[in-house]
């Protein structure tokens, strides 16, 4: 299936900085990116869906100014966390679709804000 | 979107077929079916996708009856490596929301 490249795997970062998490389709142009967070034990929890040069579109809930999307490529998306805080702490993942049927997901990147 | 039910764990051995079904009853026309399974600190991993009837890859099966409300993965043959969290998804179709439920902790044992 499809790649999709997310990076970094884990990042611990002190509370009040910001964490930028990339994601990359790398044999597909992905059309569509999500971006979900999921605490231990629990489902994935959709935070935003981002169309390639367009403004995200988050989820009720989900702070836009504090969770920054960018997908200003067809293969590039990113998710910045603006002065993250330990509750912040979580599992990030991106998925990406390209106009199959199916998506795919990256690896996914461990947060830890201390 | 369609909201999918779904057992939440499933105890299996090693060499027996497991079943998993999912309801969907509010699945629309256009949806389709998708099987996802997620180890613990990894993304998902795309098993199947079905519109309708029966679909088989090299991993699995997915039955989906007629009225479409409803959806069985079939895995043959489980190891221990096929410990995983199973999720079926529905409400997906050409770009649109991805939504998962909670999923099905599937354990197997020796």
């Amino acid at each position: 299936g499809a790649v999709v490249s997310q990076h970094p795997s884990r990042v611990i970062c002190k509370s009040g900085t910001s964490v930028k998490i990339e994601c990359r389709s790398l044999d597909f142009q992905a059309t569509t990116m999500f971006w979900y967070r999921q605490f231990p034990k629990q489902s994935l929890m959709l935070m935003a869906t981002s169309n390639e040069g367009s403004k995200a579109t988050y989820e009720q809930g989900v702070e836009k100014d504090k969770f920054l999307i960018n997908h200003a490529s067809l293969t590039l998306s990113t998710l910045t966390v603006t002065s993250a805080h330990p509750e912040d702490s979580s599992f990030y993942i991106c998925s990406g679709y390209g106009g199959n049927t199916e998506a795919f997901f990256g690896q996914g990147t461990r947060l830890t804000v201390v | 979107l369609a909201k999918t039910t779904q057992p939440i764990s499933m105890d299996s051995y090693e060499g027996q077929e497991v079943n998993i079904t999912c309801s969907h009853n509010n699945i629309a026309t256009n949806d389709y079916i998708t099987w996802y399974q997620q180890f613990p600190s990894q993304g998902p991993r795309f098993i199947i996708q079905g519109y309708k009837t029966k679909v088989t890859n090299e991993v699995a099966s997915l039955f989906i009856p007629a009225d479409r409300k409803s959806s069985t993965l079939s895995l043959p043959r489980v190891s221990l490596s096929d410990t995983a969290v199973y999720y079926c998804l529905v409400g997906y179709n050409q770009g649109g929301k991805l939504i998962f439920g909670q999923g099905t902790e599937l354990s197997v044992k020796p």
